[in-house]
C-alpha cells in the first residue's frame, strides 16, 4: 500500500527553523513528483511547490518562492519542508501529497498532515 | 493569476442530489480534479480529468465540465459525505484550488 507518513505536530516561536518531513513507502519514491500544500486554520487548500526526487527538480509556487525550501533524500525516500525563519503566519497544517502523472497530475495519495503552531 | 471560485457551502437533504460548481476562464482546457476532506482529517481525491473516478471512490460521485464550470455530482447523499470539497487545475506548471465548499447532509 502507498503511504506517506509525516513528522509530527511543531510549537515553534517566530523567527526560529523548522524542517518536517514526509517518508514515503509502498512504491518507488523516485517515480513521482511530491507536492506540499498549505491548509491554514479554516482555509482552503494552497499549493505551495512540487519536486522530482529523482533529479529534485523542483518548482515553487510564486506565493511560497524564496519563504520555504522543498527538498529530498533518496535514500530514505523521504521529502522536507523546511522555513528558516518561521512567522506567526505560517501557523497551518501541511500536508505531503504523491502527484501522479497516469492521473492528469491529480494529488491520489495524501500524507495525514503537519500542524506547525508558531507563537511567541 | 489563475483563480477558481467555488460556493461557501451547499446544503442537501439525505438520499437526494447535490452539485458543487467550480468557476474558472476557461476551464474547458484544464483539467479538473476534486477533493473530498473530512473534518479533522487529509484530503481525500474523488474525482481526476474531470470526470474519472479512483477505483475506491463509489459511482455515486461523478464529475463533469463545460467552458468555464466544473460540477461534482453526488447522488444519494449519505451523512458520511458531510464534508468540504475542492476543486483543483495545474494553470502553467502552478496549482491552484478553489476555496472550497462545505457540504451539509440534512
Amino acid at each position: 500500500d502507498v503511504q506517506l507518513v509525516q513528522s509530527g505536530a511543531e510549537l515553534k516561536k517566530p523567527g526560529e527553523s523548522l524542517k518536517i518531513s514526509c517518508q514515503v513507502s509502498g512504491y518507488t519514491f523516485t517515480n513521482y513528483w511530491i507536492g506540499w500544500l498549505r491548509q491554514m486554520p479554516g482555509r482552503g487548500l494552497e499549493w505551495m511547490g512540487v519536486i522530482y526526487p529523482s533529479d529534485s527538480d523542483t518548482t515553487y509556487s510564486p506565493s511560497f518562492q524564496g519563504q520555504v525550501t522543498i527538498s529530498a533524500d533518496k535514500s530514505i525516500s523521504t521529502a522536507y519542508l523546511q522555513w528558516n525563519s518561521l512567522k506567526a503566519s505560517d501557523t497551518a497544517i501541511y500536508y505531503c501529497a504523491r502527484r501522479d502523472s497516469s492521473l492528469a497530475l491529480a494529488f491520489d495519495h495524501w500524507g495525514q498532515g503537519t500542524l506547525v503552531t508558531v507563537s511567541s | 493569476s489563475y483563480e477558481l471560485t467555488q460556493p461557501l457551502s451547499v446544503s442537501v437533504s439525505l438520499g437526494q442530489t447535490a452539485r458543487i460548481t467550480c468557476d474558472g476562464y476557461n476551464l474547458g482546457s484544464k483539467d479538473v480534479h476534486w477533493y473530498q476532506q473530512k473534518a479533522g482529517q487529509a484530503p481525500l481525491l474523488v474525482i481526476y480529468s474531470n470526470r474519472y473516478r479512483p477505483s475506491e471512490i463509489p459511482a455515486r460521485f461523478s464529475g463533469s465540465k463545460s467552458a468555464n464550470t466544473a460540477t461534482l455530482t453526488i447522488t444519494r447523499a449519505q451523512a458520511g459525505d458531510e464534508a468540504d470539497y475542492h476543486c483543483q487545475v495545474w494553470d502553467t506548471s502552478t496549482g491552484v484550488f478553489g476555496g472550497g465548499t462545505k457540504l451539509t447532509v440534512l
